[in-house]
């Protein structure tokens, strides 16, 4: 089963405004991550938060992470008709030895020019 | 500096053929992972290689499926005797470091395998 369930599913707004997807998780986890991917393309990684962090930014970009409430949010601010995508948060569990990467089944975004 | 490489880009197998998707990772990349996506889904692992040895093959199918990653050469997935719900979009995604616990996984741009 998927370890990242991300919310909402679909997300469409207006160029300018900011976008706040969720993921929330089952079990305890080293780092979360978050990734993009554009129609018919690889995923990109956007960023990386580890267990004991609770807030990291790139750019327009910025995460939280709530391990109480086994959640993260990802925020784009001032959101541009580009970051059309589907966004992806993945786990990565705490026994890492030669452990591997979960995704969640996306959020797709759509950002209307 | 080239990222993830895989061919093909998209492929087209009836019933009952091979497929062979190849996968070289970054340069510098030693571990492998293959993913497959389906539709409207995330991606599903399938298997963790590094070379020459299968490190985590718990979501490859038990049958028809398998993988390698020979110590000179691209890593490849192979489907025998492939069926219609094979049809995907397979991911490949390297990292540097012993897994992608610690570091991000770079992605190939997949290849789309379509079973007629």
């Amino acid at each position: 089963s998927q370890q990242g369930e991300e919310d909402p599913q679909a997300l469409s707004i207006q160029e300018g405004e900011n976008a706040t997807m969720n993921c929330s998780y089952k079990t305890s986890i080293n780092n979360l991550q978050w990734y993009r991917q554009n129609s018919g393309r690889g995923l990109v990684h956007l960023i990386l938060i580890r267990s004991n962090e609770r807030e990291k930014h790139s750019g327009r970009l910025r995460v939280t992470l709530d391990t109480s409430k086994k959640s993260s949010s990802l925020l784009i601010t001032a959101s541009r008709a580009a970051d059309t995508a589907s966004y992806f948060c993945a786990t990565a569990p705490y026994t890492g030895a030669n452990s591997k990467l979960t995704f969640g089944k996306g959020i797709t975004l759509s950002v209307r020019p | 500096n080239a990222g993830v490489m895989q061919n093909p880009r998209h492929l087209v197998r009836r019933r009952g053929q091979e497929a062979r998707l190849r996968c070289s990772p970054m340069k510098g990349h030693s571990h492998v992972y293959w993913y497959r996506q389906l539709p409207e889904e995330g991606l599903k692992f399938m298997v963790y290689l590094q070379k020459e040895n299968i490190i985590d093959e718990s979501g490859m199918p038990k049958e028809r499926f398998s993988a390698e990653f020979p110590k000179e050469g691209p890593s490849i997935l192979r489907i025998q005797q492939v069926v219609r719900g094979d049809s995907a979009a397979y991911f490949c995604a390297s990292s540097q470091s012993g897994t992608g616990v610690n570091s991000p996984l770079h992605f190939g741009n997949g290849t789309r395998l379509t079973v007629t």
